[in-house]
């Protein structure tokens, strides 16, 4: 079993329809990391959260510490949402501990 | 300002032979990880260093790896002797602050052993 668990690992939606990916994970940790990786393309850092919620235009992201979990919304989903987010804990010695990744497909 | 920045973009080798990949991080972040995602598994951890000094490498797979970052600008990381199980995505990434430092990251250097 992974330390990090994400689901779904794929999610495909109608643009306009509201997303939430989750990530569950069993490490103690210093902070979560929400990343997104387009076809191709690098990683870039959407949030990065220690308790509470963060939002940044359409997405959300929510952590609970004390359930060991974390979720990240879209709202208003549109096709150039389509990527893979992946959710990384970063443990004690803030190594990343990285999740599988959730696939987001959306329809116009 | 610029980015984190990797070379190569792509590299193909053959089994046996030697790569070298580069990464530059954001100018003045002293901390610079090294990840890597092999054969459609989880991103994994390789190394952490902070400016020249490495901090920690206990995800370095074995002695084929070597990593450095001389005056504690950009970093290498040297595959030597590459073989098929190296092939991946290699990312790297720098923060100012550790811990809970908010990390930037390269496209990634894709590296595929024949």
């Amino acid at each position: 079993k992974n330390e990090v668990e994400q689901s779904p690992q794929n999610l495909t939606a109608q643009e306009g329809e509201f997303i939430t990916i989750n990530c569950s994970y069993s490490v103690g940790i210093s902070a979560l990391h929400w990343l997104q990786q387009h076809p191709g393309g690098g990683i870039v850092s959407l949030f990065m959260l220690s308790s509470g919620k963060k939002k940044h235009g359409r997405l959300i992201a929510t952590i609970n510490i004390q359930e060991k979990h974390s979720s990240l919304h879209i709202t208003a989903s549109h096709p150039r949402d389509s990527a893979v987010y992946i959710c990384a804990v970063a443990d004690s010695n803030y190594q990343l501990i990285w999740g599988a990744g959730t696939k987001l497909i959306i329809k116009p | 300002e610029a980015g984190v920045t990797q070379f190569p973009s792509h590299s193909v080798i053959e089994k046996g032979q030697t790569v070298t990949l580069r990464c530059d991080p954001i100018s003045g972040h002293d901390n610079l990880y090294w990840y890597r995602r092999v054969m459609g598994k989880e991103i994994k951890f390789l190394l952490h260093f902070v400016k020249e000094s490495k901090q920690d490498e206990s995800g370095m797979p074995n002695n084929r790896f070597l990593a450095e970052r001389t005056g504690g600008t950009y970093s290498t990381l040297k595959v030597q002797p590459a073989e098929l199980e190296d092939s991946g995505v290699y990312f790297c990434a720098s923060s100012q602050r550790q811990g809970i430092g908010e990390l930037f990251f390269g496209e990634g250097s894709r590296l595929t052993v024949l």
